[in-house]
């Protein structure tokens, strides 16, 4: 099993800044099989980057992912209030599929 | 649009049983394979299960292996997960997502859209 490990655990930031949350795999996730999801507080997770690179539909261009075999990246350029969340990455290049324990961004 | 609706949650007693369904809405159910993911009270994500887009392939993570199981009826545009001899760790509320059309028959995949999910407390 793929074990993904991200950091920092929470991450305070103001409104404008940059984001940069990293998550890392205990093995090459092949192909790039990578996902990032956003969660709000009582809200189902939502999709936001798939095959480690591509955004979702309706995603904004300020969230971006990067990154290939063991170590990949989810940046947000300028944090708007909405984007306070938690964020999880999951890999999906083999079974069984697992997500990382998450990235708390939080207002400084 | 696309709406994916679970119901079925509740509190059970340790030991026993519980089905879970999610109702599909706003595109061909009948294309797309789902998954079921779950978050205990506090914790992060945990993948639990997936279905094939015909039924035919479905796996469980080892820590439902023998307990749970999925199911789908595509004429209904609903997906199941039968749970039984729950415990309280199974605490949490089950999330159903549909998984990308290009990976409708295969164990692996991300999730596009989900549901609002459905809370199981089991507790005695």
């Amino acid at each position: 099993e793929i074990v993904l490990t991200q950091s920092p655990g929470t991450l305070s930031l103001s409104p404008g800044e940059r984001a940069t949350l990293s998550c890392r795999a205990s093995q090459n996730v092949s192909s790039g099989n990578l996902g990032w999801y956003q969660q709000n507080p009582g809200q189902a997770p939502r999709l936001l980057i798939y095959g480690a690179s591509s955004r979702a539909t309706g995603i904004p261009d300020r969230f971006s992912g990067s990154g290939s075999g063991t170590d990949f990246t989810l940046t947000i350029s300028r944090l708007e209030p909405e984007d306070f969340a938690v964020y999880y990455c999951q890999q999906y290049g083999s079974s069984p599929l697992s997500f990382g324990g998450g990235t708390k961004v939080e207002i400084k | 649009q696309v709406q994916l609706v679970e119901s079925g949650g509740g509190v059970v007693q340790p030991g026993r049983s519980l089905r879970l369904s999610c109702t599909a809405s706003g595109f061909t159910f009948s294309n797309f394979g789902f998954h079921w993911v779950r978050q205990g009270p506090g914790k992060g994500l945990e993948w639990v299960a997936v279905i094939s887009n015909d039924g035919s392939n479905k796996y469980c993570a080892d820590s439902v292996k023998g307990r749970f199981t999925t199911s789908r009826d595509n004429s209904r545009n609903t997906l199941y997960l039968q749970m039984s001899s729950l415990r309280a760790e199974d605490t949490a509320v089950y999330y159903c997502a549909r998984g990308p059309v290009e990976m409708a028959t295969s164990q692996r995949g991300y999730f596009d859209y989900w549901g609002q999910g459905t809370l199981v407390t089991v507790s005695s």
